[in-house]
């Protein structure tokens, strides 16, 4: 059974740009949230997604935001990129969403520079 | 609010020994969830271990067991004669009812030297 599917692994962008992250979940699973990971900050909720609709989002500024298609895939997009927005990024699904047991990906690391 | 506090950052111990990691909790809900994930140098976290708040019973997996004491606030792992893969970050974190979101903690490093 695939894992949970992270493009792109690593990415390097300048201040002002924007980005977009793809996650695909494992199959059956129609949950996605994503997590920011920083050293300083740690892992922090950004949005959770179920069936297309977002039901949860954390303390994060209008400039990121998210969407899930109609085969669960998920895309995250960050724009006007800062320097503290660099961090891992990771995705996680799982069937419901709403018992915690979440499926990892690898992340997305952002390098802005 | 929720708040996970993991006051130790970092752990180094050696093979077979047994090691503790603490975590300690806040929240204002009657029915939460706590969870351990592993963080290996790869980077995906690895789900543990789910305890909802009405169940106190330990859990024992292996070499690995839980103390769930909601008089504490406290759910800790220890893991039983150390093996060097399990060098890795382990986080605790906690959901409300809704379990769409987790409060992490901000980890605990865990090195085992042979």
């Amino acid at each position: 059974k695939a894992g949970v599917t992270q493009t792109p692994r690593y990415l390097i962008k300048t201040r002002g740009q924007q980005v977009t992250l793809s996650c695909s979940p494992i199959s059956g699973h129609r949950s996605v949230s994503w997590y920011q990971q920083t050293p300083g900050q740690g892992l922090q909720f950004l949005f959770e997604y179920f069936s297309e609709t977002q039901r949860n989002k954390g303390n994060f500024p209008g400039r990121f935001s998210g969407r899930q298609f109609s085969n669960s895939r998920s895309e995250m997009n960050v724009s006007t990129l800062e320097l503290g927005d660099s961090a891992l990024y990771l995705c996680a699904s799982s069937v419901r969403g709403d018992t915690g047991e979440l499926f990892f990906g690898e992340g997305s690391r952002l390098t802005v520079l | 609010a929720q708040k996970v506090t993991q006051a130790q950052t970092e752990i180094s111990v050696v093979e077979k020994e047994d090691v503790t990691l603490d975590c300690v909790y806040e929240t204002r809900d009657t029915t939460y969830y706590l969870f351990w994930y592993k963080q290996p140098p790869s980077g995906e976290l690895v789900f543990l271990i789910r305890r909802n708040s009405f169940d106190e019973q330990n859990e024992i997996s292996g070499r690995y067991s839980w103390n769930f004491q909601k008089s504490t606030s406290s759910f800790n792992f220890t893991i039983t004669a150390s093996q060097v893969v399990d060098s890795a970050v382990y986080f605790c974190a906690l959901s409300s009812n809704s379990g769409y979101a987790l409060n992490f903690g901000k980890g605990t490093s865990l090195l085992v030297t042979p």
